[in-house]
């Protein structure tokens, strides 16, 4: 079975400080890695997808097989990126759309 | 506005009333999900739906939780005999695209329905 590992369930960085949110993944199959976040009382909604290859709002995510892990990078951290970050896990080749597997999020503080 | 359309935002029951949450997806998107976050979790997933019909149920947690979408586009999560280990945001989430290999569209969530059950 699928599963996401998010370790840290908070982390706080200072304003300019580089951030990194660690994912891994267990999967025998094919897998497709995103990161959703979740602003204060917004809803949740897609940062990046590794298939992409894309860097969205300074943020980077590789996925490495041989690691199992999906972490979530920004070199220069600012305060709008306080928010709780989801790694999630898509199930390609199924039967089941685009179902995700999410991990348990991590809370990004970022200090002024 | 455009987005996925939850109602109601929140909801308090009494243990062992049912409950009824609504979804409106974005016009159009054929595949529709439901999950359920309880507090300080990441989203479970619950059920999906391509159309109307209901491709997956398996994260449904008993027979209590029935969900239906008869037309393809509003979806109703309907909760029996609620319990105390209910409470959670659920949350409702469209995609355009539907299922297969080649077809992993974005998914765009609502703001998601709390169920408080007393």
């Amino acid at each position: 079975a699928q599963r996401v590992t998010q370790p840290e369930k908070l982390l706080s960085v200072f304003k300019g400080a580089p951030v990194e949110l660690k994912c891994n993944y267990s999967y025998s199959g094919s897998p497709e890695l995103f990161w959703y976040v979740q602003y204060s009382r917004q809803r949740l909604q897609l940062l990046l997808r590794h298939i992409s290859r894309e860097s969205i709002k300074g943020f980077t995510a590789d996925l490495n097989k041989g690691e199992t892990s999906f972490h979530l990078k920004k070199p220069f951290a600012q305060e709008e990126d306080s928010a709780m970050y989801y790694c999630a896990l898509s199930l390609l080749g199924e039967t089941s759309g685009s179902r995700l597997t999410f991990g348990e999020g991590t809370q990004l503080t970022v200090n002024p | 506005g455009a987005g996925v359309s939850q109602s109601p935002r929140y909801k308090v029951a009494k243990r062992g009333q049912d409950v009824a949450l609504r979804c409106d997806p974005i016009s159009g998107h054929v595949s529709l999900f439901w999950y359920q976050q309880a507090l300080g979790q990441g989203p479970e997933f619950l059920t999906y739906f391509q159309n109307e019909a209901q491709l997956d149920k398996s994260g449904l947690p008993s027979d209590r939780f029935f969900a239906e979408r008869p037309e393809g586009s509003v979806s109703t999560l309907k909760i029996q005999r609620t319990q105390q280990e209910d409470s959670a945001v659920y949350l409702c989430a469209s995609s355009l695209a539907g299922s297969g290999r080649a077809l992993h569209g974005e998914l765009f969530f609502g703001e998601g329905s709390r169920l408080t059950v007393l």
